[in-house]
């Protein structure tokens, strides 16, 4: 079946500094999203992109759908200790279901 | 907007019992609605998709008469786990499409069971 390889697995940064990570697939997905979940609770939508090369923010964050469709990455500029979470990519197949990344767990140091 | 609730938000129950888990989709219709597993430290894996007024659709390796999935109106949908075992214990999380907006799905908050 399809997977995605998200990277990096975990990332220690310190406070203010940018963050990036990246999805590649060797499928096309028509629709890229990138969720954030907290400990003990559900992903919640960053963003969601639907053409590809298309480059979407939405405050810090910033997220582009790699024109190939294959590959999707997000950047988040000025981190702060509440971007601390688990980031997972998603790819939608036909109908609508989702293939998630393994996650970049994200932690900030202050 | 976009609120997806579940209930409960932790369950233990003992051996060989059932459990049944709630998602509602707050402020919006579902048309659809999926049901995942995350294991610790693991990613989410799609266990059923379920379709309002229809039969659910299971992935590849779920026992569906193990895993009931109910999806009896636009707002809620239910996932029983029957005569449940110790590995079945794991986060379970819901989301929902909204009938209007197509491509994105909202999730619940989760539901940890613990089988004892």
């Amino acid at each position: 079946g399809q997977q995605l390889n998200q990277s990096p697995q975990s990332m220690f940064i310190q406070e203010g500094e940018d963050v990036s990570m990246n999805c590649t697939s060797s499928s096309i997905f028509n629709t890229w999203l990138w969720y954030k979940q907290d400990p003990g609770e559900g992903p919640v939508l960053l963003i969601a992109l639907y053409k590809a090369g298309e480059l979407t923010s939405n405050g810090r964050l910033t997220a582009q759908f790699g024109i190939t469709r294959k590959d999707s990455f997000l950047n988040i500029s000025a981190s702060i200790p509440s971007d601390v979470g688990i980031y997972f990519c998603a790819g939608q197949l036909r109908g609508n279901k989702l293939v998630f990344g393994a996650g970049t767990i994200l932690r900030v140091k202050s | 907007g976009a609120v997806v609730s579940q209930h409960p938000s932790w369950v233990i129950c003992k051996s060989g019992t059932s459990v049944k888990i709630e998602c509602r989709s707050l402020d919006f219709q579902a048309t659809t609605m999926f049901w995942y597993r995350q294991f610790p430290k693991q990613s989410l894996m799609l266990m059923a998709t379920s379709n309002e007024g229809s039969k659910a659709t299971y992935e590849q390796g779920v026992e569906k008469d193990k895993f009931l999935i109910n999806h009896a109106s636009l707002t809620l949908s239910t996932l029983t786990v029957t005569s449940a075992h110790p590995e079945d214990s794991s986060f379970y999380i819901c989301s929902a499409r909204s009938a209007g907006r197509s491509y994105e799905q909202y999730f619940g908050p989760g539901t940890r069971l613990t089988v004892t």
